[in-house]
């Protein structure tokens, strides 16, 4: 079954830095091309980072460039957001997600549960 | 003016069809891109349900029903996801996405209404 576990959110304060995982399993992680969306409380789905399979190539959303950073470690099955500079507006559930495909760099298909950051001093 | 524009709310009955409209803006064509279309309902993360581009390029989410189906109207620039047979299980907000100026972009969403 495939699995997404997404862990390390909580509360932080504004300026502070924090580290997202996601955790996979069910699948061979290395060959799936992996997503971050983000959900303010009460609103709607904002795309947030993508990487590729290999890890090599990386997008992101204009509201989050310069303070964000998606990695991968393949040997571990682990996608990880890296975000600093936090501000109010980044509070959110942060999803990570998989295409749905092997190799393909198509939208978000399957997803995690979601973990809650909330940044406010 | 958004990329994507999705009415806030629609209501149909049970058994009914409903048309979730997503709405491009002006001077990006909709015949140009793939439109992936989601549901989540409260508590709940999001599900995938389809992309649609053309009738020969399209995918149906794994283990989402038939009766959710993708179109385009060039005439109006959107993308649509009808919904045959309507159950109150279908009852959610409605996302669509698509990749857009080297970004993933999503509507603002639709809260269908099943009474």
């Amino acid at each position: 079954e495939v699995q997404l576990v997404e862990s390390g959110g909580g509360l932080v304060q504004p300026g502070g830095s924090l580290r997202l995982s996601c955790a996979a399993s069910g699948f061979t992680f290395s060959s799936y091309w992996m997503h971050w969306v983000r959900q303010a409380p009460g609103e709607g789905l904002v795309w947030v980072s993508r990487i590729n399979s290999e890890g090599s190539s990386t997008s992101y959303a204009d509201s989050v460039k310069g303070r964000f950073t998606v990695s991968r470690d393949n040997a571990k099955n682990t996608l990880f957001l890296q975000m600093s500079s936090l501000r109010a507006e980044d509070t959110a559930v942060y999803y990570c997600a998989r295409v749905e495909s092997p190799y393909d760099s198509s939208g978000p298909a399957i997803w995690g549960q979601g973990i809650l950051v909330t940044v406010s001093s | 003016q958004a990329v994507l524009t999705q009415p806030s709310s629609l209501s149909a009955s049970p058994g009914a069809s409903a048309s979730l409209t997503c709405t491009l803006r002006s001077g990006i064509n909709v015949g140009a891109y793939r439109i992936y279309w989601y549901q989540q309902k409260p508590g709940s993360p999001p599900q995938y349900l389809l992309r649609y581009k053309s009738d020969s390029d399209k995918q149906q989410g794994s283990g989402v029903p038939s009766r959710f189906s993708g179109s385009k109207d060039a005439s109006a620039n959107a993308g649509i996801l009808l919904i045959s047979g309507l159950q109150s299980e279908d009852e959610a907000d409605y996302y669509c996405l698509i990749w857009h100026s080297s970004a993933w972009v999503f509507g603002g969403g639709t809260k269908l209404t099943v009474l």
